[in-house]
């Protein structure tokens, strides 16, 4: 079964960058894009970008050009989102999703969510 | 600000239709997809395309679309589908780009 298990919860001091990793299973990695998504607690989705894990190309929401970079190592079907200089307002969960071409911009599975809190 | 305007919410008796839009121009040139979110959980694909549900996703659920508006169709709610509906498309910059909606609560009475 096709599954996105991301990594554990952060706590970052403001300035500082996080790092999320999405590990993929039960499908071909590289045939499938990974958007990533962030909410804030009592907030909406908010959509940050996407990646095309063969190609390694992305694209990025104008709001976080700059500051966000997402990659992937397909030798172990992970997919990871970097944000830099995080400030108080980044504090969100972060999900990933599987992306295709009928379902761009989300996704028809997700990670369970990863919770950064930025803090000082 | 999202590109993508929903109204905030929206309530439903037992077992009757309750629609839900999603207006923004990209809408004039792509689907949106629709996403289900439960308090403390992932969101959930509903519909996609035209108008598709993913496996398990019951018939009740429908999609539309006409001019910059998207469409939602819950025909015969239950209990469970109280949550926040979220559409998804393109953003107006006609690169490939995209943006969520700005949600709507869906309470059923």
């Amino acid at each position: 079964q096709v599954q996105l298990v991301q990594s554990g919860a952060e706590v970052k001091k403001p300035g500082a960058s996080v790092k999320v990793s999405c590990k993929a299973s039960g499908y071909t990695f590289t045939s499938y894009d990974i958007n990533w998504v962030r909410q804030a607690t009592g907030q909406g989705l908010e959509w940050m970008g996407w990646m095309n894990p063969n190609s390694g190309n992305t694209g990025y929401a104008q709001k976080f050009q700059g500051r966000v970079t997402m990659t992937r190592n397909t030798s172990i079907s992970t997919a990871y989102m970097e944000l830099s200089s995080l400030r108080s307002e980044d504090t969100a969960v972060y999900y990933c999703a599987r992306g295709s071409t009928m379902v761009q911009g989300g996704g028809d599975y997700w990670g369970q969510g990863t919770l950064v809190t930025v803090s000082s | 600000s999202s590109e993508l305007t929903q109204d905030p919410a929206v309530s439903v008796a037992l077992g009757q239709t309750v629609r839900i839009t999603c207006q923004g121009d990209s809408l004039r040139s792509y689907y949106a997809s629709w996403y289900q979110q439960k308090p403390g959980q992932a969101p959930v694909l509903v519909i996609y395309g035209k108008n598709n549900r993913p496996s398990g996703i019951p018939d009740r659920f429908s999609g539309s679309s006409s001019g910059n508006t998207a469409s939602l169709t819950i025909t015969g709610a239950q209990a469970e589908d109280e949550a926040d509906y979220y559409c998804n498309s393109r953003d107006s910059s006609g690169n490939h780009l995209y943006v969520f909606g700005t949600g709507t609560k869906v309470t059923v009475l």
